[in-house]
């Protein structure tokens, strides 16, 4: 089954540590995205990614770091830099530019702080 | 002022009944508009995508777009307790990689 698969599912953080959330899909999508969510809040974007290599700061990047060495892969690093990273955390992918798909998420990973 | 303007409710409604959930926006350009369904802990669920003004219906679920009056709507016929989840709605810009979202409505359908 296509779909977009993030890890671990709950995660915690100790102070002073950087910690990474995984996010993998088979869609074949060019675009991927990393959003937070907090209670009663809609979805903030964290960093997003429109072809390999290549990501963008979105809305509150500050504290958080992406890579996207392969298509199928954008891991989300929370650093210590990140004071609040209590939240649940989504990964997304779309088609590329040009054909206007809807963007389909994964079933996201809770960050505590310990 | 937020691009996306959706009201975050709660809205409690009895099973079988109409539910209405709805969006305003500020930027003409959107023009694709998403409906997703997230249950607690889980990932938005892709509902409903449209383009055009109007309506689009899947099953119970119908979709309706006003471009003039910047305004979306969901609608649920025959509510039923499995649809208890928060709504957000979502929008795009033609060729434009970035999506917009409202805040989300949660919806309890008591049965």
């Amino acid at each position: 089954d296509g779909g977009i698969t993030q890890s671990p599912k709950y995660l915690f953080r100790k102070e002073g540590q950087n910690v990474t959330l995984s996010c993998e899909q088979n869609l074949n999508h060019d675009a991927m995205y990393w959003y937070r969510q907090d209670p009663g809040q809609g979805l903030r974007l964290i960093y997003y990614s429109q072809i390999v290599n290549d990501f963008q700061k979105g809305d509150i990047a500050e504290g958080y770091s992406v890579s996207r060495e392969k298509k199928e892969s954008f891991p989300l690093t929370v650093t210590s830099a990140q004071k609040n990273p209590t939240a649940f955390y989504l990964c997304a992918s779309s088609t590329g530019t040009g054909s206007n798909q809807p963007q389909h998420f994964g079933d996201g990973t809770r960050l505590s702080i310990l | 002022q937020k691009e996306v303007e959706q009201d975050p409710g709660p809205l409690s409604v009895p099973e079988g009944a109409i539910v209405s959930l709805n969006c305003t926006y500020s930027n003409s350009a959107f023009q694709y508009f998403m409906w997703y369904r997230q249950y607690s802990r889980k990932g938005p669920e892709l509902l409903m995508y449209t383009y055009s003004s109007g309506n689009k219906e899947d099953g119970r679920f119908t979709a309706q777009v006003d471009k003039s009056s910047k305004y979306i709507s969901l609608f649920i016929r025959d509510s039923q307790p499995s649809d208890s989840a928060t709504y957000l709605c979502a929008m795009r810009i033609y060729n434009f990689n970035k999506f917009y979202f409202g805040s989300g409505t949660k919806l309890n359908v008591k049965p």
